[in-house]
């Protein structure tokens, strides 16, 4: 079947480079927001989270960052490694139990 | 170890030929949901259930079923498949009624309706 890494933004990067995936949100009063990776074969894997009391969250070598004032989203990984290489989704709680997914950044990296 | 569990992984049958997807989790999760995932419309909830014998209707509901008889089971069920039902297929759990907690996700089910 058609892979869902077709059709998506991709960002390639060389082993070692720090990575910068961007999320734009849509709804103002989303209050959560996770990133996940994807990679094939597997399902969605949680990374990070970040509440939107927050605008700065940081894990092993991710950081995510969040922009309330533009509805922006960002993951940085440090030290990017070929087994980052995956598809990474922005989710939005929207509503009490809904969550709304990005449509994903393919992440490539390159030894 | 903790996970979300559907069966089968792959199946492909014909139109109108009734199927069941089943879902297990092992995390005691109150909050199960169902995805499906197609190239360039990303990730669109199709049910979801905020705790046993609840479900709701997410944004794509129609031509499927629910049922949330047991805490840990929410079997995705297709009465007369029909070809544009063909897709890659995702449970969901988390511990509470959805808000401000992450998702855990099984490792999918690709159904392909001849």
């Amino acid at each position: 079947g058609e892979s869902v890494g077709l059709h998506l933004p991709t960002l390639s990067v060389q082993e070692g480079d720090n990575s910068i995936i961007n999320c734009a949100y849509s709804n103002s009063a989303s209050d959560y927001f996770i990133w996940y990776k994807q990679e094939s074969g597997k399902g969605p894997q949680f990374i990070i989270d970040i509440r939107s009391n927050m605008d700065k969250r940081q894990g092993q070598r991710v950081t995510v960052l969040l922009n309330k004032t533009v509805k922006h989203l960002s993951l940085q990984i440090a030290a990017t490694q070929p087994g980052d290489s995956a598809v990474y989704f922005c989710a939005e709680n929207s509503g009490y139990s809904t969550l709304t997914f990005g449509k994903g950044t393919m992440l490539l990296v390159s030894p | 170890e903790a996970q979300v569990t559907q069966n089968p992984r792959y199946l492909i049958t014909v139109t109108g030929k009734k199927l069941t997807v089943t879902c297990s989790q092992n995390m005691n999760h109150e909050y199960m949901s169902w995805y499906r995932q197609d190239p360039g419309l990303g990730l669109r909830q199709i049910y979801y259930s905020m705790n046993v014998e609840v479900t709701d209707k997410g944004d794509v509901p129609e031509g499927y079923k629910v049922s949330r008889k047991e805490k840990r089971n929410f079997p995705l069920i297709l009465e007369s498949p029909s070809p544009n039902q063909t897709s890659l297929y995702f449970c969901a759990s988390s511990f509470t009624r959805g808000q401000n907690q992450p998702q855990h996700f099984g490792d999918g089910t690709r159904l392909s309706i001849l």
